[in-house]
C-alpha cells in the first residue's frame, strides 16, 4: 500500500500566495490522477482539482478556479497545489488523494490511502 | 451534480445499518464511499458501488440502482460510529462530487 504525506500548510493573509506538496511514495506515482480535496473545520469534504497522470489535464471545482493551480512532478513523486489570492473560505484541511476511476479500457482503484492532510488558515 | 445523504443514521449494536446516496440517474455512475472517524482522514471502504479494498471487513457492502446508491453495514460494531460520504464523477461538470456526509451512530 502506497503512501501520501502532505505538507507547506500554514496561516496565510488574504490576497497571498502559499503552495502545498503531497509526496508519494510505494507505488507508480505516474501511472494515477491525483486530487485534492478540502474539508473547512466541522464541515464534509469538498473537492478541490484533479491532475492527470501526465499532468497534461486539469480540472477544478468552481470555487477555485481562477486562483489555484494543480500541478505534479512524476519525476520527484510529488503533486503541488499552488493557491493564488486565498480567501478565508478557503480555510480548510487539504488532503491529496487518488481517487477511484475508469478510462475507456481500465479501471484504477486508489493505491494509497489519503495522508494525513496539510491545515490551511486563510486569516489577517 | 448534487449526491443527498442523510444528515445521521442510528443503528443499535449488531443491526444492520443502510445509508443511502442520492443522484439523478446515479446508477450510470460508479459511486465510491469513504469513512472518517473523529480526528482521522477518510478512508475509502468501497469503490465501483460494491468493490471492497483490501482490509475493509466483508460487513461493508455497497450496492447502486435506479437513483440511489446504498452502503450497508452487517452486524454493526462500535468501531463503525463515523461519518460516511458518497462520492462520483460528473463528466458533465468534469469535476468530482462528494454527499454533505452522514454521521452513523451506534447505540
Amino acid at each position: 500500500q502506497g503512501q501520501l504525506v502532505e505538507s507547506g500548510g500554514g496561516v496565510v493573509q488574504p490576497g497571498r500566495s502559499l503552495r502545498l506538496s503531497c509526496a508519494a511514495s510505494g507505488f507508480t506515482f505516474s501511472n494515477y490522477a491525483m486530487h485534492w480535496v478540502r474539508q473547512a473545520p466541522g464541515k464534509g469534504l469538498e473537492w478541490v482539482a484533479v491532475v492527470s497522470n501526465d499532468g497534461s489535464n486539469k480540472f477544478y471545482a468552481d470555487s477555485v478556479k481562477g486562483r489555484f493551480t494543480v500541478s505534479r512532478d512524476n519525476s520527484k513523486n510529488t503533486l503541488f497545489l499552488h493557491m493564488n489570492s486565498p480567501r478565508p473560505d478557503d480555510t480548510a484541511v487539504y488532503y491529496c488523494a487518488a481517487l477511484f476511476y475508469c478510462n475507456t479500457s481500465i479501471c484504477y482503484v486508489p493505491p494509497a490511502d489519503w495522508g494525513q492532510g496539510t491545515l490551511v488558515t486563510v486569516s489577517s | 451534480y448534487d449526491l443527498t445523504q442523510p444528515p445521521s443514521v442510528s443503528v443499535s449494536p449488531g443491526q444492520t445499518a443502510s445509508i443511502t446516496c442520492s443522484g439523478d440517474k446515479l446508477e450510470k455512475k460508479y459511486v465510491s464511499w469513504y469513512q472518517q472517524k473523529a480526528g482521522q482522514s477518510p478512508v475509502l471502504v468501497i469503490y465501483q458501488d460494491s468493490g471492497r479494498p483490501v482490509g475493509i471487513p466483508e460487513r461493508f457492502s455497497g450496492s447502486n440502482s435506479g437513483n440511489t446508491a446504498t452502503l450497508t453495514i452487517s452486524g454493526t460494531q462500535a468501531m463503525d460510529e463515523a461519518d460516511y460520504y458518497c462520492q462520483t464523477w460528473d463528466t458533465n461538470s468534469a469535476s468530482e462530487v462528494f454527499g454533505g456526509g452522514t454521521k452513523l451512530t451506534v447505540l
